[in-house]
């Protein structure tokens, strides 16, 4: 059975950072992309980042740009975000996701981390 | 990378057909074959239903397909029921490699 569960979310303040893990199983980690992909509670969809199963190519949203960092470890199936500099606007339930190629941000889900970013 | 234009409801009667539009630009929709779908039921995460804008994955409905003409895409769902009631996303590919959301439709099952 696909897994992918996330972790690290919490209550942080403005400017502060936060790591976000995802631990992945029941698949060969290193055949998929990863993504990241937030939602604001009641709200649309947002991706944040992917990259490729080597993390060859590493891409993110405008809104995270210089703020975000992505990455992974295909030895211990895992994903990662740091985020740093957080603004309100980032608060949010953050997804992993899986797909076989960037072009689809996510063929199954994590059930999310919540992050709050207030003072 | 603004979000992809869709309408915030759509409904219709058990049994009948109900399209939801898309709408982008020559540089995401209309740019690329690459437009997702995803169906959300509340407090859930998110399911790929559609990708490649025409490919179903495995265990989805036939009683979903997907469509594009120039800059817009659109899902159809046939034969409505009951269960298909929840807020649906559109995804496309876009430049520099990145991707975009829709602004997601709510659809009732009247």
């Amino acid at each position: 059975e696909v897994r992918l569960v996330e972790s690290g979310g919490g209550l942080v303040q403005p400017g502060r950072s936060l790591r976000l893990s995802c631990a992945a199983s029941g698949f060969t980690f290193d055949d998929y992309a990863m993504h990241w992909v937030r939602q604001v509670p009641g709200k649309g969809l947002e991706w944040v980042s992917g990259l490729t199963w080597n993390s060859g190519l590493i891409v993110y949203a405008d809104s995270v740009k210089g703020r975000f960092t992505i990455s992974r470890d295909n030895a211990r199936s895992s994903l990662s975000l740091q985020m740093t500099s957080l603004r309100p606007e980032d608060t949010a339930l953050y997804y992993c996701t899986r797909s076989t190629k960037l072009t689809i941000p996510g063929d199954r889900w994590g059930q999310g981390t919540l992050v709050a970013v207030s003072s | 990378q603004s979000a992809l234009t869709q309408p915030a409801s759509v409904s219709g009667s058990p049994g009948q057909s109900i399209t939801i539009s898309c709408g982008g630009t020559r540089n995401d929709v209309g740019g690329y074959d690459y437009v997702s779908w995803y169906q959300q039921h509340p407090g859930k995460a998110p399911k790929l239903i559609i990708y490649d804008v025409i490919y179903r994955p495995s265990g989805v409905s036939d009683r979903f397909s997907g469509s594009k003409s120039g800059n817009t895409a659109s899902l159809t769902i046939s034969g409505l029921q009951a269960e298909d009631e929840g807020e649906y996303y559109c995804n496309s590919y876009s430049s520099a490699s990145t991707n975009v959301f829709g602004t997601g439709t709510k659809v009732s099952v009247l």
